[in-house]
């Protein structure tokens, strides 16, 4: 089956404790991405990668690293996790566009909980 | 500045009857866009999509409409079922690959 992987599904922690969400995906897809969801903000991208060792900033990547070591792995690492980093992550994966387009494929969500 | 917007957050529906989902956006770059729905406690699933070389694209119940001049696009749901009920997603890519959403409209098609 088809599918992308987050772990864990909740956490909650303190502020300054470094951690690591994982998410891997079993497609064979170039593209990840991670994302924010908070209300009225819709999705909001943190980081993306179109490749193995090819990473680049979203729209809101400060407080966050990622890395791609290899291709089905693309973990998000806050080093220091702060309050205001409180939020509900997906990760995504797609094929890098061919033509017209392509859709993304969703994790189930990380609901993070700093304090 | 929000490139995609969804202007009307919550929108009940009376189970039957058509749901219009609206979006707008304005970088006149994006050239694919796409429907996702999102329950609670799981991720966003993709609906429908669109390119901007097309204005129709339907796929059973579900239409999406695009009017490029406008930047505007619209999802209808004919007829409207409980199980619709959920949070929808706009989202536009550019040229590149980026995927831009909107902040979501909730939809409760009510019995």
């Amino acid at each position: 089956e088809a599918q992308v992987t987050q772990n864990p599904r909740y956490l909650i922690t303190v502020t300054g404790k470094k951690l690591t969400v994982t998410c891997s995906q079993n497609m064979n897809h170039e593209y990840m991405s991670w994302y924010r969801q908070d209300p009225g903000l819709g999705l909001r991208q943190i980081y993306y990668s179109m490749n193995v060792e090819v990473t680049d900033k979203g729209d809101v990547p400060e407080g966050y690293k990622v890395s791609r070591k290899e291709k089905r792995n693309f973990p998000l690492i806050l080093e220091s996790p702060s309050p205001n980093q409180t939020s509900l992550y997906f990760c995504a994966s797609s094929p890098l566009r061919a033509g017209s387009g392509t859709e993304a494929f969703f994790g189930q969500g990380t609901r993070l909980t700093v304090v | 500045d929000q490139q995609v917007k969804q202007n009307s957050p919550s929108l009940s529906v009376q189970e039957g009857r058509i749901s219009i989902l609206n979006c707008d956006y304005t970088n006149s770059m994006f050239d694919y866009f796409l429907w996702y729905k999102k329950y609670p406690a799981e991720g966003p699933t993709f609906l429908i999509s669109i390119s901007s070389i097309k204005d129709k694209n339907e796929d059973g119940r579900f239409t999406v409409f695009l009017n490029k001049s406008a930047k505007h696009l619209s999802l209808h749901i004919v007829p409207s079922q409980p199980g619709d009920s959920a949070v929808y997603f706009c989202a536009a890519i550019n040229y590149g690959q980026n995927f831009v959403f909107g902040p979501g409209t909730r939809l409760s098609v009510l019995p």
